[in-house]
């Protein structure tokens, strides 16, 4: 149990589009859910917090206008890059919150990631 | 605020060397300690966790005690494969707190 999924798990863009990725809890509903940024051989960058149904909080220096997430549902976030640039090309990661709160640490299932290059 | 500090690497070991990796932590009240394992071009998988002081969390052979007198929290295997050449993250979190990642380290392990 407890298997976050995410879609693209790779995906090459042109600079000045807009990309999306989709992060899925498969086998329970996430209360919240985070997405974060890694460069290469560098550790895990929280950008944002997704509550469902409400405002994602993002992280200081992060730009809401252009990482736009959607917690549509308990099971989905989506995470768009809106005109994307090179330096947007990335490993991005989400991870989930269990609703029902059988880790009684809060414990975050994460998702495989997703490769953004853009060209 | 929460940080975690963890050693660096790379680490280069032979095949069924023993492994410690380092890591202390700063933080506030009771943190639970993950150790995080991340293989090559995937995201990051559960290794080991430990909720409270003296804790030992313990799987596929490594091992993290959760030491709150000397704030540490170090990753050992007595005896380490090629299939665990990865990145370990240490972090901390728990409760209402957001995960709070170490730098990573690189283990490499040499046949």
């Amino acid at each position: 149990g407890a298997v976050v999924s995410q879609h693209p798990s790779w995906v090459i863009c042109k600079s000045g589009t807009s990309v999306k990725i989709e992060c899925r809890s498969l086998d329970f509903q996430a209360t919240t859910m985070f997405w974060y940024r890694q460069f290469p051989k560098q550790s895990l960058m929280l950008m944002a917090t997704s509550n469902e149904g409400s405002k994602a909080t993002y992280e200081q220096g992060v730009e809401k206008d252009k990482f736009l997430i959607n917690h549509a549902s308990l099971t989905l976030s989506t995470l768009t890059v809106t005109s994307a640039h090179p330096e947007d090309s990335s490993f991005y990661i989400c991870s989930a919150r269990d609703r029902s709160g059988r880790s009684s640490y809060n414990e975050q299932f994460f998702g495989p990631g997703t490769r953004l290059t853009v060209l | 605020g929460d940080s975690v500090t963890q050693m660096e690497g790379p680490v280069t070991l032979s095949e069924e060397a023993f492994l410690t990796i380092n890591c202390t932590y700063t933080a506030t009240g009771y943190p639970s300690l993950f150790w995080y394992v991340q293989y090559p071009g995937e995201g990051l998988q559960l290794l080991l966790k430990a909720t409270k002081a003296d804790d030992k969390g313990s799987n596929k052979g490594f091992e993290a005690t959760y030491r709150k007198e000397t704030t540490s929290f170090h990753l050992e295997k007595g005896s380490v494969q090629v299939s665990d050449s990865a990145v370990y993250f240490c972090a901390l979190g728990g409760s209402a707190r957001q995960l709070t990642f170490g730098s990573g380290t690189q283990l490499t392990v040499l046949p």
